[in-house]
């Protein structure tokens, strides 16, 4: 079984940009969530969705949103860049709702804001 | 809010070592806990995942404990090799929310 793919893998944007990721989750998994990595922050909770439905929030600004389509698969979006906003995006899949269950995470997208 | 700590930051050890990893939060009332594995630059490969009514996890050389009622857990590696060599984070999970993740420690394997 294919695992959780992320694309794209690495981005390079300017200031004032916006730019969409995408994450796959493993075939019959219905909940997504969203991480952030940084150096200084560790890893911090974006969102998590589940049958197209955003269950849960974490503490990032409006800037920051996101979708889950009807196969599950699901998109991040960050309009207007900060430099900041430069880490590696983590998404996660599991089998249940709010991502009850073990979380398989995929390979990342590592963002660089210039 | 939950935090989690994870100590030490970083180990060295001898190729052929046990070694224990440890992972402690503040709040008990949490539904799982799991362990992962960072290799640099890459994404989270679970290890381990211990629903909050277990006591124990073991896969391969690989033993993982919970007690929660002290809010701890140790990540137990046997007979360490070179390629054990990697960061490794605990994350819990209260309740239905998302994962709350320690800091990692950085494991390193000396051949």
């Amino acid at each position: 079984k294919a695992g959780v793919t992320q694309t794209p893998r690495y981005l390079i944007k300017t200031r004032g940009q916006q730019v969409t990721l995408s994450c796959s989750p493993i075939s019959g998994h219905r909940s997504v969530s969203w991480y952030q990595q940084t150096p200084g922050q560790g890893l911090q909770f974006l969102f998590e969705y589940f049958s197209e439905t955003q269950r849960n929030k974490g503490n990032f600004p409006g800037r920051f949103s996101g979708r889950q389509f009807s196969n599950s698969r699901s998109e991040m979006n960050v309009s207007t860049l900060e430099l900041g906003d430069s880490a590696l995006y983590l998404c996660a899949s599991s089998l249940g709702d709010r991502g009850v269950g073990e979380q398989y995470f995929g390979p990342g997208t590592r963002l660089t804001v210039t | 809010k939950q935090e989690v700590t994870q100590i030490p930051a970083a180990l060295s050890v001898p190729e052929g070592e046990n070694l224990v990893l440890n992972c402690s939060f503040t709040d008990s009332a949490i539904y799982n806990l799991q362990w992962f594995r960072q290799d640099p630059g890459k994404g989270l490969t679970s290890l381990l995942l211990i629903q909050s009514s277990q006591r124990e996890q073991t896969s391969g050389r690989l033993n993982a404990s919970l007690d929660k009622s002290s809010g701890r857990s140790t990540l137990y590696i046997a007979a360490s090799q070179p390629g054990d060599s990697a960061t490794y984070l605990c994350a819990v999970k209260p309740g239905a929310n998302n994962l709350f993740f320690g800091t990692g420690t950085r494991l390193t394997v000396i051949p």
